[in-house]
C-alpha cells in the first residue's frame, strides 16, 4: 500500500504562511495526493488535491516535487481557524482514502 | 450545501448490545464509507460500498457489518459491542468517479461502549 510520513506536528503564527510538509516515496505514476483536514470535533473536510503540476486553489496552495516522492501544502496566511489536522493522503486502487496520523498545526495569535 | 448525516452525536451502549449507526447523504452519491477515528491511528477504514446492496470490506472490518439497501443510507452494525468498540465513527460519501470530486464526511457519531 501506497503509505505517506508527515510530522506529527507543527506551529505558526497568525497570518503567516505555513508550509505542511509530505513524503510519498512509494507513490505510483497514477496516484493522485490528496490533502484534508480536520477541524476540532468535525469529521474531515477536502482542502485540494493534484497528480503531478502544482495547484491553487482558494483554501491553499499543492506543491509537488518534479519526482513527486513529496509534496507540500501551503497555507498562505494562516488564521486560527486553520488550527486542525491535516492529512495528506494517496488515492488507492477503487477510490478509497487511507489516512494517515495526520500533521497537528497549531496556530499563535 | 452538500451533507452527510449521521443520526446520533454521542451513544453509549453496554458490552453484547446489538448497534446500530446509521448514516444519510442527500447528494445522490454511488459511494459511501465507514471510518473508525482513535487518538494517535488516525482514520481507518472499517467498510465500503459502491452501490445498493454491495459492500467491500475496508482494513479493520472484524466485528463489524454493513447494510445497503437504499442508495443514499449506509449503516453500520456491531453486532455484539466491546470495549474495543468505543471510538469515533466516521461515515462519508463520494461520487462515482471517486475522491477526484470530493469525498464529504459527516460530522462523526463518538461510541462508548461500558
Amino acid at each position: 500500500d501506497a503509505k505517506t510520513t508527515q510530522p506529527n506536528s507543527m506551529e505558526s503564527n497568525e497570518e503567516e504562511p505555513v508550509h505542511l510538509p509530505c513524503n510519498h516515496s512509494t507513490i505510483s505514476g497514477t496516484d493522485y495526493i490528496h490533502w484534508y483536514r480536520q477541524l476540532p470535533s468535525q469529521g474531515p473536510e477536502y482542502v485540494i488535491h493534484g497528480l503531478t503540476s502544482n495547484v491553487n486553489n482558494r483554501m491553499a496552495s499543492l506543491a509537488i516535487a518534479e519526482d513527486r516522492k513529496s509534496s507540500t501544502l501551503i497555507l498562505h496566511r494562516a488564521t486560527l481557524r486553520d488550527a486542525a489536522v491535516y492529512y495528506c493522503i494517496l488515492e488507492e486502487y477503487g477510490n478509497k482514502l487511507v489516512f494517515g496520523a495526520g500533521t497537528i498545526l497549531r496556530v499563535k495569535s | 450545501d452538500v451533507k452527510v448525516t449521521q443520526s446520533s452525536r454521542y451513544l453509549v451502549k453496554r458490552t453484547g448490545e446489538k448497534v446500530f449507526l446509521e448514516c444519510v447523504q442527500d447528494m445522490d452519491h454511488e459511494n459511501m464509507f465507514w471510518y473508525r477515528q482513535d487518538p494517535g491511528l488516525g482514520l481507518r477504514l472499517i467498510y465500503f460500498s459502491y452501490d445498493v446492496k454491495m459492500k467491500e470490506k475496508g482494513d479493520i472490518p472484524e466485528g463489524y457489518s454493513v447494510s445497503r439497501e437504499k442508495k443514499e443510507r449506509f449503516s453500520l452494525i456491531l453486532e455484539s459491542a466491546s470495549t474495543n468498540q468505543t471510538s469515533m465513527y466516521l461515515c462519508a460519501s463520494s461520487p462515482r468517479q471517486g475522491p477526484l470530486l470530493g469525498v464529504f464526511f459527516g460530522s462523526g457519531t463518538q461510541l462508548s461502549v461500558l
